[in-house]
C-alpha cells in the first residue's frame, strides 16, 4: 500500500526566507507526485505535480519541487516566501499505472509566513 | 467555468442516522472522487466514479457507499452513522489526466 509522510507539521517563516518542505512516500512501482495547497477560507488546488520526465517540476506563484527515486522523496520548494504563501500544504502520491484518482495524502504542513 | 459544489455545506446527524451528500462536478469532468479529512487522518480516499462505474475503493466499511448518474453528478450515502464519521467530506472532480483533481468546498458532517 502507499503512504505518504510530511515531517514538519507547522512551520513559521519570515518573509523572503527560503522554504523547503518535505515528503517522503513508500510505494514499490511508479508513481504520480503532487503537492496540494489549501489557502485560508479556499479549498484544495493543484500547486504541481510530477509525472514522469524532469525531475525538477515547477509549479504555480514560484514553487517547485525535485523528485528523487532513490530517496523516494518529493520536497517542496521556494526560495523566498511572501506572506500570501500562509497556507497549508499537501503531498500526495498514486500509482502511475493505473491513471486512476485514488490519491493518497500526507497529514500537510502548515505555513505560516510572518510579515 | 462553474466549480466543484458540494451540497450541503453542514449537516448535523445522531447516530445511527443516515446521510446523503452530493457532488456537482466541474462541466465536462467525468471522474468524481470522495475523500474525507479529520484532523488525526487526514484526507483519506474513499471512492472513486468514472462514467457511472465505481473504479477505485478505499479502505472504508460497508456503510459508506456513492453512486454517479448519467450527468456526472455523483452522492454519496453513509447509513448507520458513528461518532467517527465526522469529518469534511471532500469532492473531487477531474479531466482525464490522473491525479489533476479540482476540489470542492466539501461538506462538514457532525454526528451527535
Amino acid at each position: 500500500a502507499q503512504s505518504v509522510s510530511q515531517h514538519n507539521h507547522h512551520v513559521i517563516l519570515s518573509e523572503a526566507a527560503s522554504l523547503e518542505l518535505g515528503c517522503n512516500y513508500s510505494y514499490g512501482g511508479t508513481v504520480n507526485l503532487f503537492w496540494y495547497v489549501q489557502y485560508p477560507g479556499q479549498h484544495l488546488q493543484l500547486l504541481l505535480k510530477y509525472f514522469s520526465g524532469d525531475p525538477l517540476v515547477k509549479g504555480i506563484k514560484g514553487f517547485e519541487a525535485e523528485f528523487i527515486k532513490s530517496k523516494f522523496s518529493f520536497n517542496l520548494r521556494k526560495p523566498s516566501v511572501q506572506w500570501s504563501d500562509t497556507a497549508e500544504y499537501f503531498c500526495a502520491v498514486n500509482a502511475g499505472e493505473t491513471g486512476a484518482n485514488n490519491l493518497f495524502f500526507g497529514t500537510g504542513t502548515r505555513l505560516t509566513v510572518i510579515p | 467555468k462553474a466549480g466543484v459544489t458540494q451540497t450541503p455545506r453542514y449537516l448535523i446527524k445522531t447516530r445511527g442516522q443516515q446521510v446523503t451528500l452530493s457532488c456537482s462536478p466541474i462541466s465536462g469532468h467525468r471522474s468524481v472522487s470522495w475523500y474525507q479529512q479529520t484532523p488525526g487522518q487526514g484526507l483519506q480516499f474513499l471512492f472513486e466514479y468514472f462514467s457511472e462505474t465505481q473504479r477505485n475503493k478505499g479502505n472504508f466499511p460497508g456503510r459508506f457507499s456513492g453512486r454517479q448518474f448519467s450527468n456526472s453528478r455523483s452522492e454519496m450515502n453513509v447509513s448507520t452513522l458513528e461518532l467517527g464519521d465526522s469529518a469534511l467530506y471532500l469532492c473531487a472532480s477531474s479531466p482525464r489526466q490522473a491525479g489533476k483533481l479540482f476540489f470542492g468546498s466539501g461538506t462538514q458532517l457532525s454526528v451527535l
